[in-house]
């Protein structure tokens, strides 16, 4: 079944202790993507990544980091949360950049950050 | 960023037609028309897009006017499972596909 799994789905944590949340897509699919999602808020983009090796920053990148070593994998760092991290977070992929390609949604991790 | 308008909340019946209507007054000529729709405990989920045309999928149809600054998504007979929040997003095509959720429309099923 073609999919996006991100883990954890739930995650409680202390301010300042490092973690990363996995996403992973099985339908080799070139752009992958973080977003946050905040009450009143929308989705907003953290990272995105074109390709393997190619990464970017979105509207609020401040605060995370992301690699892209292989295409099916994309993990979002947190080196050092925060409690204005605390957030439904949600990792999606699609076909390529283009803006006619759908994007696919992993079901969302859910970090509070204490 | 691009901005559309929705309602905040709809209701229908079950069984029932559905227009979901978006205003989307500053479009330009490029950019796509998308509607997505997050149900509850999920990531949203893609529904349907187009440019200038009616479009029309297994999930709705897409009535897009002819100057494009508004755009209605139709579900042909709601069922209990289409209860959802339903975001209309029209994309700026630089080559990151960036998707700018709004706060959508919640629809609510009556049985």
């Amino acid at each position: 079944e073609a999919q996006v799994t991100q883990n954890p789905r739930y995650l409680i944590t202390v301010t300042g202790k490092k973690l990363t949340v996995t996403c992973s897509q099985n339908m080799n699919h070139e752009y992958m993507s973080w977003y946050r999602q905040d009450p009143g808020l929308g989705l907003r983009q953290i990272y995105y990544s074109m390709n393997v090796e190619v990464t970017d920053k979105g509207d609020v990148p401040e605060g995370y980091k992301v690699s892209r070593k292989e295409k099916r994998n994309f993990p979002l760092i947190l080196e050092s949360p925060s409690p204005n991290q605390t957030s439904l977070y949600f990792c999606a992929s699609s076909l390529s950049g283009s803006s006619i390609q759908p994007q696919h949604f992993g079901d969302g991790t859910r970090l509070s950050i204490l | 960023d691009a901005k559309t308008t929705q309602p905040n909340s709809m209701e229908s019946n079950e069984e029932e037609p559905v227009h979901l209507p978006c205003n989307h007054s500053t479009i330009s000529g490029t950019d796509y028309i998308h509607w997505y729709r997050q149900l509850p405990s999920q990531g949203p989920e893609y529904v349907i897009h187009g440019l200038t045309s009616n479009v029309n999928n297994r999930m709705a149809s897409l009535a897009i006017a002819e100057d494009r600054k508004s755009s209605t998504l139709i579900l042909h007979r709601a069922t209990l499972r289409d209860a959802a929040v339903y975001y209309c997003i029209h994309s700026i095509n630089f080559g990151n596909e960036k998707l700018t959720f709004g706060t959508g429309t919640r629809l609510t099923i009556i049985p």
